[in-house]
């Protein structure tokens, strides 16, 4: 039931772009995005509940599509502060019901060089 | 408060010692979860309440590990007879329901 994301890490330079995969073998509720620094605790980015939806905060954006059971997360113009692991977690359901907790995928490690 | 507080930050016990992980969450979150988080991993879900119902144990790997929120606030992850195994970072969050989770800080158990 873990959703599996990739690529496991990406290396950017500041200024570049990055998309994050997200993907599941069971129909999806929702999908939440979320980054965890070294040391720290994850930290919340956006959530989707909506097939097709798509949400945007600063310069980091997320689709969700439903039939594929999949989400991408995107970075657009990477700064030194976007380091760190990216985590997707799925919940589970169907015809609008939510199946309650979150799963989360294995993580990417995104690295910003100046 | 401000944030999901967790207490102990750390915690070294001996095997077979029974350990008590508090979680205090945000005020007013209907839902609490708590995970445990491998070096290098993804959170592990563990269990969850709404309010002070347990909804989901399906993620506690044996009946050594219990939790409670019997006010629906405060909650207790219990691990009885610790093994080594049960070393890890453990994780509470909470969240109104159909947002974000916020997760605490962690307790970091470690178990000799």
């Amino acid at each position: 039931q873990q959703p599996v994301q990739s690529p496991q890490a990406v290396i950017l330079r500041e200024g570049e772009d990055a998309v994050i995969n997200c993907s599941s073998s069971k129909a999806l509720y929702s999908v939440h995005w979320y980054r965890q620094k070294h040391g720290e605790a994850p930290v919340f980015l956006m959530i989707l509940l909506k097939g097709g939806e798509q949400k945007g905060h600063d310069k980091i954006s997320a689709s969700f599509n439903e039939k594929k059971q999949q989400s991408s997360l995107y970075l657009t113009a990477s700064q030194l502060s976007y380091s760190g692991t990216y985590f997707c977690g799925t919940e589970i359901g169907a015809g609008g019901t939510s199946y309650g907790k979150l799963t989360f995928g294995q993580g990417t490690i995104l690295t910003v060089h100046p | 408060g401000a944030g999901v507080s967790q207490s102990p930050r750390y915690k070294v016990t001996k095997r077979g010692q029974d350990v008590a992980l508090r979680c205090d969450p945000i005020s007013g979150h209907v839902s609490l979860y708590w995970y445990r988080q491998a070096l290098g991993q993804g959170p592990e879900f563990l269990t969850y309440f709404n309010y002070e119902a347990q909804q989901d144990k399906s993620g506690l790997p044996n009946d050594r590990f219990s939790a409670e929120r019997p006010e629906g606030s405060i909650s207790t992850l219990t691990i009885q007879r610790t093994e080594q195994r049960d070393s890890a970072m453990y994780r509470c969050a909470s969240s109104p329901q159909q947002v974000g989770y916020t997760f605490g800080s962690g307790t970091r158990l470690t178990v000799v």
